[in-house]
């Protein structure tokens, strides 16, 4: 059964820092991986979308990674704003299974 | 527009009683779900239907009817509402099934059950 894990529950981290959340995964045989983001009362918004072929992917000041062998991804946001602050949320596609959940990190950026 | 829509956004309302969430994308995708996000902010899918057909019922109480009149809708009927129903639901859509392109979600439903 998939587990995912994410480290750290929670960061603040100063206007400007770059950073890196951290996301495990117990079945490396997947098929892709997601990172969200979530706003307080708001829904998810997908960020990035990596593939089981890809070891990363790039969006803007965002850069996922992914590891299948050791069953991990890094989310890294580059000079990190206030805007960013929310709560990230990693998922992980395997099998027939349906997607499954980390708990989340949640960021606050301080000005 | 809004890709994945629901309502209400709100809902309070007493134990027992019964009531609906709805869910429309605008996207064309095939595939739809419902996820329930406790209070723990822990989401977990409930529901899955490719093109108006159940592909996937994650050991929910039967108390919880997913309707989908045509593959852009899927609703949520819960009957005899309990105190633990309180959650945030959230409907959401993929090209394809089993979720392999991106997820898109919509804001999410909040209900609370007194």
């Amino acid at each position: 059964k998939q587990e995912v894990t994410q480290i750290p529950a929670a960061l603040s981290v100063p206007e400007g820092e770059n950073l890196v959340l951290n996301c495990s995964f117990t079945d490396s045989a997947i098929y892709n991986l997601q990172w969200f983001r979530q706003d307080p009362g708001k829904g998810l918004t997908s960020l990035l979308l990596i593939q089981s072929s890809q070891r990363e992917q790039t969006s803007g000041r965002l850069n996922a990674s992914l590891d299948k062998s050791s069953g991990r991804s890094t989310l890294y946001i580059a000079a990190s704003q206030p805007g960013d602050s929310a709560t990230y949320l990693c998922a992980v596609l395997s099998g027939n299974t349906p997607l499954v959940f980390g708990k989340g990190t949640r960021l606050s950026v301080i000005a | 527009d809004t890709a994945v829509s629901q309502t209400p956004k709100y809902l309070v309302t007493q134990m027992g009683n019964d009531k609906s969430i709805k869910c429309e994308q605008n996207l064309g995708h095939d595939t739809m779900y419902w996820y329930k996000q406790d209070s723990k902010k822990f989401l977990k899918i409930m529901f899955s239907y490719n093109n108006k057909e159940l592909i996937i019922n994650e050991t929910v109480p039967n108390r919880f009817s997913p309707k989908s009149p045509d593959k852009a809708h899927l609703n949520l009927h819960i009957n005899s509402l309990e105190l633990g129903d309180s959650a945030v639901y959230f409907c959401a859509s993929s090209p394809r099934p089993g979720g392999t392109g991106e997820l898109f979600f919509g804001e999410g439903s909040r209900l609370t059950v007194l």
